[in-house]
Formats: C-alpha cells, sequence, structure tokens
C-alpha cells in the first residue's frame, strides 16, 4: 500500500515561502496525480491543487498567483510551495494520492509567525 | 465556484442505530461524462481524513459495507447502517466534478 510522509519547516516567517515535501514509497509518482490539501486548525478541508505524472498542475484560484507544486521523480517526491505567507496560512498541509485524494499523508503542521 | 453543503452539522448516535448525513451541491455534480464526482471522507480525531465512498456509492478498499453513498444531482446521502463507536469523527464530502474541488464544511458524528 503506498504511504505518503509530509516533511518541512514547522514554523514560516510571515511573508517567506512555505516549502513542504512528500516523500511516496509504495509506488511511483511517475504513474497517477498527487495532491495537496490542507486544515487550518479547527476549521474544515481546502483543496489546494495537484500534479499529474506528465507535471501538468491545477491550483485552487484562491491560492493560484502564491502556489507551486513541482515533482522529482528521481527521489519519488513532489513539493508545495507557498509565497507571501500570512498567518491565514497557518495550517496543517496534507499530501495524498489522486487527483481526488485517496491516501493521505499524515500531515504536516506549519505555523506562520515571526 | 461549488459550495457543498453538509446537514446537519453535529450529530449524536447511539451505537447500533443508523446515522445519515446530508450534503448538497450548489451544482448538478454530473459529468459530461456520465460519472458524478462525489466523495466522503472520514475524519477521526487526530488523524487524516480517510476516504469512504467514491463517486458517489463506491465503496473505498477496506470500508465496511455499513456505509453507503446514494444520491445525484444536486443530493447525496451517506447512511451507516448501524453506528459503531469506531466511527466517531467528522464526515466530508467533496466533490471533483468543477474546478475547483470543493469540501463540504463538515459533519461531527458523536457516539452516545
Amino acid at each position: 500500500q503506498v504511504q505518503l510522509q509530509e516533511s518541512g519547516p514547522g514554523l514560516v516567517n510571515p511573508s517567506e515561502t512555505l516549502s513542504l515535501t512528500c516523500t511516496v514509497s509504495g509506488d511511483s509518482i511517475t504513474y497517477y496525480y498527487w495532491s495537496w490539501i490542507r486544515q487550518p486548525p479547527r476549521k474544515g478541508l481546502e483543496w489546494i491543487g495537484y500534479i499529474s505524472s506528465t507535471g501538468y498542475t491545477e491550483y485552487n484560484p484562491s491560492l493560484r498567483s502564491r502556489v507551486t507544486i513541482s515533482s522529482d521523480t528521481s527521489r519519488n517526491q513532489f513539493s508545495l510551495e507557498l509565497s507571501s505567507v500570512t498567518a491565514a496560512d497557518t495550517a496543517m498541509y496534507y499530501c495524498a494520492t489522486g487527483a481526488s485524494p485517496s491516501y493521505w499523508g499524515q500531515g504536516t503542521m506549519v505555523t506562520v509567525s515571526p | 465556484e461549488i459550495v457543498m453543503t453538509q446537514t446537519p452539522l453535529s450529530l449524536s448516535v447511539t451505537p447500533g442505530q443508523p446515522a445519515s448525513i446530508s450534503c448538497k451541491s450548489s451544482q448538478s455534480l454530473l459529468q459530461s461524462d456520465g460519472k458524478t464526482y462525489l466523495y466522503w471522507y472520514l475524519q477521526k480525531p487526530g488523524q487524516p481524513p480517510q476516504l469512504l465512498i467514491y463517486e458517489v456509492s463506491n465503496r473505498f478498499s477496506g470500508v465496511p459495507d455499513r456505509f453507503s453513498g446514494s444520491g445525484s444531482g444536486t443530493d447525496f446521502t451517506l447512511k451507516i447502517s448501524r453506528v459503531e463507536a469506531e466511527d466517531a469523527g467528522v464526515y466530508y464530502c467533496m466533490q471533483a466534478t468543477h474546478f475547483p474541488r470543493a469540501f463540504g464544511q463538515g459533519t461531527k458524528v458523536e457516539i452516545k
């Protein structure tokens, strides 16, 4: 069964760029789609975007100007970058398999604070 | 953008009793390919969401058959035939027919 593990800084300064990586095991990212979703504390889920096996990306319009999802097939990883962060970007960030998420990682909490 | 509205927002259920959650979308979720891309997730406390149902009524791998999904167009329902203690958590619907994907606000299920 595929497993996903998010990694990255837990604290990011306002106005800087949030960078997270999702390491995939048990499957190759050269197949299918791979997603990022976030969840602010005590709130619901927000779809961020996905990347396909060919590198095609789709982003939530609410974040499109600030978000980039990329992949590194040699490391079987895909990544999220979110620029110009504010406190509103404080959330648990999840990576998941599929354009419509099926298997999810455990998530990584990112706090935006000076 | 599509708005997904779940009711109720919270539910308290006795073990062994049925439970039902409604999810309504602001537009039809029927895709031109004939499929309806409506999903149900359960987020147990302290855990990531887990996929229960895909494309309205298909149970994901390993999901018990006490969970069932139904509906069409804009109205969808998740039913639990006999609630168990392990079913506690927040249930979310999500649409993937229209861009961008959108989740409902969640329904918290408490087991009495």
